[in-house]
């Protein structure tokens, strides 16, 4: 089936480490997101990348950072930089063309221990 | 400072009944909106889009509206299920953007027997 796997599902973080949250997609889309979810809120976008090797900054890109070497995958690693990194991430991926939507994964939540 | 979560908005209905969710967006220049239904420890998943030259959608048991003058969406739901109980996002993405989705706060929907 086509789709966005996100993994792990569950990640907890110990402080002062950093850790990657991977994202993989077999539906062929250029363009890949990440977005944050705080509870009871909606989706803040904190990096996306239109383009293998090439990526943008978001409205809350702080702390995070990402890579695109393949156009199927794109990790986002939170570093200890972050400093309240507790929140539900999710990835999406969509065409470059005005007329259609992102496709989500279903989620990592990241915790801290 | 500590994180809080925001209440989001709530309706209940009747199963059998029909719902109406709606949504005001922000930008003038946005030409593509999208309705995302989230369950629970879930991603955001795809129900209904409609562009800007349109004020009328229609799928399976969904309709959107779109008011561009008041800048609002709705999103109707007929003969609501309990399976439809869930938080609705609309988003919107403005025109010439790097389809950069800007979502509202969402709308908790419970379905009562």
């Amino acid at each position: 089936d086509g789709g966005i796997t996100q993994s792990p599902k569950y990640l907890f973080r110990k402080e002062g480490q950093n850790v990657t949250l991977s994202c993989e997609q077999n539906l062929n889309h250029d363009a890949m997101y990440w977005y944050r979810q705080d509870p009871g809120q909606g989706l803040r976008l904190i990096y996306y990348s239109q383009i293998v090797n090439d990526f943008q900054k978001g409205d809350i890109a702080e702390g995070y950072s990402v890579s695109r070497e393949k156009k199927e995958s794109f990790p986002l690693t939170v570093t200890s930089a972050q400093k309240n990194p507790t929140a539900f991430y999710l990835c999406a991926s969509g065409g470059t063309y005005s007329n259609q939507p992102q496709h989500f994964g279903d989620g990592t939540r990241l915790s801290i221990l | 400072g500590e994180n809080v979560g925001l209440h989001l908005p709530t309706l209940s209905v009747q199963e059998g009944d029909n719902s109406i969710i709606n949504c005001a967006y922000s930008n003038s220049a946005s030409d593509y909106f999208i309705w995302y239904k989230q369950e629970s420890g879930k991603g955001p998943q795809f129900i209904i889009d409609i562009r800007s030259n349109m004020d009328k959608r229609q799928g399976q048991r969904v309709t959107v509206l779109l008011n561009k003058t008041v800048k609002h969406l709705s999103l109707q739901i007929a003969a609501t299920q309990p399976g439809d109980s869930a938080v609705y996002f609309c988003a919107e993405v403005p025109s010439g953007s790097a389809r950069q989705l800007t979502f509202g706060s969402g709308t908790q929907l419970t379905v009562l027997p």
